[in-house]
């Protein structure tokens, strides 16, 4: 079965800083990877996917993603953090022939002034 | 325009009555979903429908029945709600069945047990 594993619960970072989240998977042909990212009190939202071809996917606001096959990895980036960038992050893998999206635990995101 | 609406957006009620949440998409998708986010965030799937057509169905109590009158909607109903019930339900939409594609998600319903 497919499964996620977001290591970090809780990473704290200042504005300007670069932030990386950690995501890794469990999956038996090749995933099919999603970044969403759910602001207080909304819904999750997509922020890039990951099916075949350039490893390295753009996504909406100015986030990116690194999928590492040898390492069962989908890292997401971004460079410059916005306060508005605080937010609860969840990897997901789709694809399977159960036919459900397996999300990570997720990971929130504080900005300090 | 809202792809996925949910209604109600905050439901307070008391244990034991019953109560409905309303999802409806206008994106022409034909795969909807419910899932529960507890309060540590973590998100459970418990039902999808494929052209109103039950495809999962988690291991849910069976006081939580879902109903897709037509591929647009997929309500929630409830019934002799317990305060274990108390989370955030999220409506979600895709292209596909299987997750390859990405799921469109509502703003979620607020549901409180007193």
């Amino acid at each position: 079965a497919q499964s996620v594993t977001q290591p970090d619960i809780h990473i704290t970072v200042s504005e300007g800083a670069s932030l990386e989240l950690r995501c890794n998977y469990s999956y038996g042909a090749t995933p099919y990877l999603f970044w969403y990212v759910q602001s207080p009190g909304q819904g999750l939202q997509l922020l890039l996917k990951y099916f075949s071809g350039d490893t390295l996917v753009q996504g909406i606001k100015g986030f990116e993603a690194e999928f590492k096959r040898s390492q069962s990895s989908f890292n997401l980036r971004k460079p410059s953090v916005h306060w508005s960038d605080a937010a609860e992050y969840f990897c997901a893998v789709g694809g399977s022939n159960d036919y459900k999206l397996s999300f990570g635990a997720g990971t929130t995101v504080t900005v300090r002034a | 325009d809202t792809a996925v609406s949910q209604t109600p957006k905050y439901l307070v009620t008391q244990m034991g009555n019953d109560k409905s949440i309303k999802c409806e998409q206008n994106l022409g998708h034909d795969t909807m979903y419910w899932y529960k986010q507890d309060s540590k965030k973590f998100l459970k799937i418990m039902f999808s429908y494929n052209n109103k057509e039950l495809i999962i169905n988690e291991t849910v109590p069976n006081r939580f029945s879902p109903k897709s009158p037509d591929k647009a909607h997929l309500n929630l109903h409830i019934n002799s709600l317990e305060l274990g019930d108390s989370a955030v339900y999220f409506c979600a939409s895709s292209q596909d069945l299987r997750g390859v594609q990405p799921q469109h998600f509502g703003d979620g319903t607020r549901l409180s047990i007193l």
